[in-house]
């Protein structure tokens, strides 16, 4: 089956202890991006990834990282969480980037 | 300034109605869009996609169109049933030098048995 799967599904954390979201897809997309949901300010991007090696920075880059080291894995670091970035995390990829999203079925993150 | 707004915001409607959701951009240079369902605290899942050379898309009871010129998609849902009930968003591809999906807010849908 085709999809893209994130890990964890559910995370609470503490303050400044630095954390990774997996995401993986099986449909050899060359666009991965991540987004975040907020009551309100709907889904804002990240950061995205055009290919290996290839990121660039989205609306809300700030207090995040990510690496694409191979075509399948896009994971998301936070090195120091701080509360604003509670949130509903989505993970999507994409054969292009500019249409047919797949989103993974999110990363709840809680940062006390 | 929104980019993507949709309307209505929330609507509640009898089981059995037929209803469209609305989705309007501020720049028509959008294209590519895709409709979505998200149901609460889950995943986004693609309803409809509409490149830019197809003016709507059919799946079942849902029907959805792109109008570029005037920069408006609808989705239209058929005899609309309590499994229906979800957020629906509407996403659309705008190439400005980013790569990425703008999102609109959502529309929340409840149909009442």
């Amino acid at each position: 089956e085709a999809q893209v799967t994130q890990n964890p599904r559910y995370l609470i954390t503490v303050t400044g202890k630095k954390l990774t979201v997996t995401c993986s897809q099986n449909m050899n997309h060359e666009y991965m991006s991540w987004y975040r949901q907020d009551p309100g300010l709907g889904l804002r991007q990240i950061y995205y990834s055009m290919n290996v090696e290839v990121t660039d920075k989205g609306d809300v880059p700030e207090g995040y990282k990510v690496s694409r080291k191979e075509k399948r894995n896009f994971p998301l670091i936070l090195e120091s969480p701080s509360p604003n970035q509670t949130s509903l995390y989505f993970c999507a990829s994409s054969y292009r980037g500019d249409y047919g999203y797949t989103f993974g079925s999110g990363t709840r993150l809680t940062v006390v | 300034k929104q980019e993507v707004t949709q309307i209505p915001a929330a609507l509640s409607v009898p089981e059995g109605e037929n209803l469209v959701l609305n989705c309007s951009f501020t720049d028509s240079a959008i294209y590519n869009l895709q409709w979505f369902r998200q149901d609460p605290g889950k995943g986004l899942t693609s309803l409809l996609l509409i490149q830019s050379s197809q003016r709507e898309q059919t799946s079942g009871r849902l029907n959805a169109s792109l109008d570029k010129s005037s920069g408006r998609s609808t989705l239209y849902i058929a005899a609309s049933q309590p499994g229906d009930s979800a957020t629906y968003l509407c996403a659309g591809y705008k190439e400005s030098g980013t790569y990425k999906y703008i999102f609109g807010t959502g529309t929340r849908l409840k149909v009442l048995a």
